[in-house]
């Protein structure tokens, strides 16, 4: 069984400080992964997705993850946070082996970013 | 283009009814997954479909079922709602296996069961 966790519920963060929020998986195969963000009282956006290739993905908004396969983690980082970053974020995981297989998600991590 | 689109956006339903909700995916999108995304449980997979096919399911009971229409159109019906149904039900589209693949969310059904 694939799973994701997201260890941290809340992360703050000051604006225009660095920020990472964190995501470790697990699958028996090749992983996809990916990034969402969720703004209140709206649905998912993706951000970025890692599938093959070169570890460091950069995605929307300044986004991107490094994916590091030894510690199984991908983890999400800006440099620059800003205010309008504040948001609901996931990381999810898709098995790649073996066709179409479902996305597991991890429970979240709300950013705050503050002035 | 149009994005994934969900309807209704918004559902009141007492216990013991059923409900059926609709998404249209971003045209020329064949795959069409569901999710429930509750305060409690968090973001779950119900199912995905391609070409009218069900592919996989997530560990949900039966009174979830869904389908998939030719015009990948897909619908989800809940029978005997529970209190417990009351959740933000997401649709998503995506196109494309492997490096290739993208997955656009629509904006939800906000079902409440009372």
């Amino acid at each position: 069984a694939q799973s994701v966790a997201q260890p941290e519920d809340q992360v703050n963060v000051a604006e225009g400080n660095p920020l990472t929020v964190k995501c470790t998986y697990s699958v028996s195969g090749n992983p996809y992964l990916f990034w969402y963000v969720q703004y209140p009282n709206r649905g998912l956006q993706f951000l970025l997705k890692y599938i093959t290739g070169d570890n460091l993905v950069k995605g929307s908004y300044g986004f991107e993850a490094e994916f590091n396969k030894s510690q199984t983690s991908f983890h999400l980082k800006k440099p620059s946070a800003l205010v309008s970053d504040s948001a609901l974020y996931f990381c999810a995981v898709r098995d790649a082996t073996g066709g179409y297989q479902k996305v597991t998600f991890g429970t979240g991590t709300k950013l705050q970013v503050i002035p | 283009k149009a994005g994934v689109t969900q309807t209704p956006r918004y559902l009141i339903k007492t216990r013991g009814q059923q409900v059926t909700l609709s998404c249209s995916p971003i045209s020329g999108h064949r795959s069409v997954s569901w999710y429930q995304q509750t305060p409690g449980q968090g973001l779950q997979f119900l199912f995905e479909y391609f070409s009218e096919t069900q592919r996989n399911k997530g560990n949900f009971p039966g009174r979830f079922s869904g389908r998939q229409f030719s015009n990948s159109r897909s619908e989800m019906n809940v029978s005997t709602l529970e209190l417990g149904d009351s959740a933000l039900y997401l649709c998503a589209s995506s196109l494309g296996s492997g490096s290739r693949y993208e997955q656009f969310f629509g904006p939800g059904t906000r079902l409440t069961v009372l």
